[in-house]
């Protein structure tokens, strides 16, 4: 069964640098989606993106994140100066149509900000 | 307000059914879902219902919505040691593309 992968499966970094974290939605998905789970805490939804840009997003989603489809085959999460508070679960997910379809989701990267 | 709740913990022993409850505020959820997730791994879809459905059925599954107490269930029959996981109800209101999830209920099922 396609699934969507995610890479790395942890990261750790230090306070201040830029991290990428990357996924494969699964390929024949129109919808792409981050998630975050910071440990104790709910699943939190980060941005929606269709169609070469975002579609909807959250407060948490501020000018440090962005997303990019780079290729045919990659959707990636970008920090730009990752703060403590950033460390927490990262699920991408991907959906077939828009609202009405059911959201795939990877394992996750585990982001670990010193 | 964003309110999705589930009671935090479960514990039923091998063979019995298991009923994971979840309620929810908002009266404009269009669909509601289910996911499942093991120690390490990923959320993983377990069934979604529409919100005009009170019922849907897939194997071991049941999901029950009661749209007027905005209250939805999960049994799961017969439950194997496999099931041991944390369960996720999670809900999608009218025209939004995010869901917004539930603190989750741990499983644990007992030999």
């Amino acid at each position: 069964e396609p699934e969507v992968t995610q890479t790395p499966s942890h990261q750790v970094t230090q306070m201040g640098q830029e991290v990428i974290l990357r996924c494969v939605p699964i390929s024949n998905h129109l919808y792409f989606y981050w998630y975050r789970q910071i440990l104790g805490q709910k699943v939190e939804f980060l941005v929606s993106f269709y169609n070469n840009e975002i579609s909807e997003k959250s407060e948490i989603f501020d000018d440090q994140f962005s997303v990019e489809r780079p290729d045919g085959s990659n959707f990636t999460l970008k920090i730009r100066s990752t703060k403590l508070e950033d460390s927490a679960m990262y699920f991408c997910a991907s959906g077939k149509t828009g609202v009405d379809s059911p959201l795939h989701f990877g394992n996750g990267t585990r982001l670990t900000v010193t | 307000g964003e309110d999705v709740e589930q009671s935090l913990f479960l514990s039923v022993r091998e063979g019995d059914s298991s009923v994971i409850n979840c309620t929810y505020t908002d009266s404009s959820s269009t669909y509601l879902y289910w996911y499942k997730q093991e120690p390490g791994a990923g959320l993983q879809l377990l069934t979604y219902i529409f919100s005009n459905m009170d019922m849907k059925q897939d194997q071991r599954l049941t999901v029950l919505l009661n749209k007027k107490d905005k209250h939805l269930s999960l049994r799961i029959a017969d439950t194997q040691t496999g099931d041991s996981a944390i369960y996720f109800c999670a809900e999608r209101r009218d025209s939004s593309y995010k869901l917004i999830f539930g603190s989750g209920t741990r499983l644990l099922v007992r030999p």
